[in-house]
């Protein structure tokens, strides 16, 4: 059964801070790896990483695939109060259809 | 450029009454889910149907029954309610498929369901 870990749960930090939030994962037939960014309503797509080692970035964001470890970090610096959000990490499972997600970091950014 | 489509946004139902969640997708998208989402369980599949004409049951279908309409719609039916099934539903489409296999999901804004 295929797995995703999200690490931690929840996370409470001030502007300014910067985060890492975790992600590992057990799939059979590895593809890729993607993170989602949900505020209130819909998860909405930030990155998808295919080979270890490749830094994505896009402004304070950025993420980071480790293949041989199976783990993913996303990094966000100088952190606002808008980054406030669930953070989602999924994989695309045994079927190229399904993706699976893990359970998600509540990150609360204070001002 | 509406994207993903989700009707209604809110719900109340009670026990045993039956309602159908309608998804459209304006983006030509092959492949169509229906995921929940509950307090400290992440996102789970329902169903996904990975082209018209096709639907698979996914982690959690119990209770649910889906339809492919046509390559734009995708409606999830509960046909006798129960308060497990009180969740947020989204809807979601993507090109995933043989030949796009990383293709992300984008994402509906959700139904808020509630079963009393």
């Amino acid at each position: 059964e295929d797995k995703v870990v999200q690490s931690p749960l929840s996370l409470v930090v001030h502007e300014g801070d910067t985060v890492t939030l975790n992600c590992s994962y057990e799939v059979t037939n590895f593809r890729s790896l993607l993170w989602y960014k949900q505020e209130k309503k819909a998860p909405t797509f930030l990155f998808m990483l295919t080979s270890s080692g490749i830094e994505k970035k896009s402004g304070r964001l950025s993420s980071i695939l480790d293949k041989k470890e199976l783990f993913s970090i996303l990094n966000i610096t100088a952190t606002q109060t808008g980054d406030s959000a669930i953070y989602l990490c999924a994989v695309p499972g045994g079927s190229n259809y399904k993706l699976t997600f893990g359970k998600g970091t509540l990150l609360t950014v204070n001002p | 450029n509406a994207g993903v489509t989700q009707t209604p946004k809110f719900q109340v139902l009670k026990t045993g009454q039956s309602m159908t969640l309608q998804c459209a997708q304006d983006m030509n998208h092959n492949s169509m889910y229906w995921y929940r989402q509950d307090p400290g369980m992440g996102l789970r599949l329902i169903y996904y149907s990975a082209s018209e004409g096709t639907t698979d049951k996914g982690e959690v279908p119990n209770g649910y029954n889906v339809s492919r309409l046509n390559k734009r719609e995708f409606s999830l039916r509960l046909e006798s309610a129960a308060p497990s099934q009180t969740s947020v539903y989204f809807c979601a489409s993507s090109d995933r498929g043989r030949r796009s296999y990383n293709s992300p999901l984008h994402f509906g804004n959700g139904t808020r369901l509630t079963v009393t």
